[in-house]
């Protein structure tokens, strides 16, 4: 079964500065789309970014960037020029293939804190 | 278009009794997904529509869980006989259906406290 590890429940960084949460996840297929959402407090998650494993070349979003290892099985977002309302938890999934399952797995999620 | 609308936001009630919650998508969105977070956990999916037709299950949708999108807008999900164990933000989402698989749109929630 895939399945999506988050190694740190929490995270902190200074504002202004940069921070990569880490994301590993389990699966044999060779096609399919990781994601990483955002949570405020407000509740609500948000598209952070995507990455489609077919494709070499590490997605960016302004601040936000992606390290994908497909070998390794790792997805990792950088947050760069850290804001204050950056402030959330930060969860790391994955989707199946076209034609496969339409559900999204979660990791367990990043609690990020941005210190003025 | 506002997004994607869940009501109620929160829902307090008795354990044995039945609640319902709505959600209404974005309206030119054909997929739409449940989803249940517990506290401290990620999203743990539990249905799929396309349109009208509910097309995938998971197993944590147990038979007090039904949901329904009778006319392809719109969906309910009802939990019949609540248990303390199904306290937990339920999240719905909702995205086009069209060729490349793309993120969601959640909405906010509704929080359900069982007591």
């Amino acid at each position: 079964a895939q399945t999506v590890t988050q190694s740190q429940p929490e995270m902190s960084v200074q504002e202004a500065e940069t921070v990569t949460l880490s994301c590993t996840y389990d699966t044999s297929e060779s096609d399919y789309y990781l994601f990483w959402y955002k949570q405020p407090p407000s509740r609500q998650m948000i598209l952070v970014i995507r990455q489609e494993a077919y494709k070499q070349q590490n997605a960016t979003e302004n601040r936000f960037s992606v390290n994908f290892q497909k070998a390794a099985k790792s997805f990792s977002l950088k947050i760069s020029d850290s804001q204050l309302g950056d402030a959330a938890m930060y969860f790391c999934a994955y989707r199946f293939p076209q034609g496969g399952s339409e559900k999204l797995v979660f990791g367990k999620g990043t609690k990020l804190t941005v210190n003025p | 278009d506002t997004g994607v609308s869940q009501d109620p936001r929160h829902k307090i009630t008795k354990r044995g009794q039945n609640v319902t919650f709505r959600c209404d998508p974005i309206s030119e969105h054909n997929r739409l997904y449940w989803y249940r977070q517990t506290l401290g956990q990620g999203p743990e999916f539990l249905t799929y529509f396309q349109n009208e037709a509910q097309l995938e299950k998971s197993r944590l949708l147990s038979d007090r869980f039904s949901a329904e999108r009778p006319k392809g807008s719109f969906s309910t999900l009802e939990i019949q006989r609540t248990e303390q164990g199904d306290s937990a933000m339920y999240l719905c989402a909702s995205s086009p259906s069209w060729e490349t698989p793309d993120g969601y749109t959640f909405g906010s929630g509704t929080r359900l406290t069982v007591v």
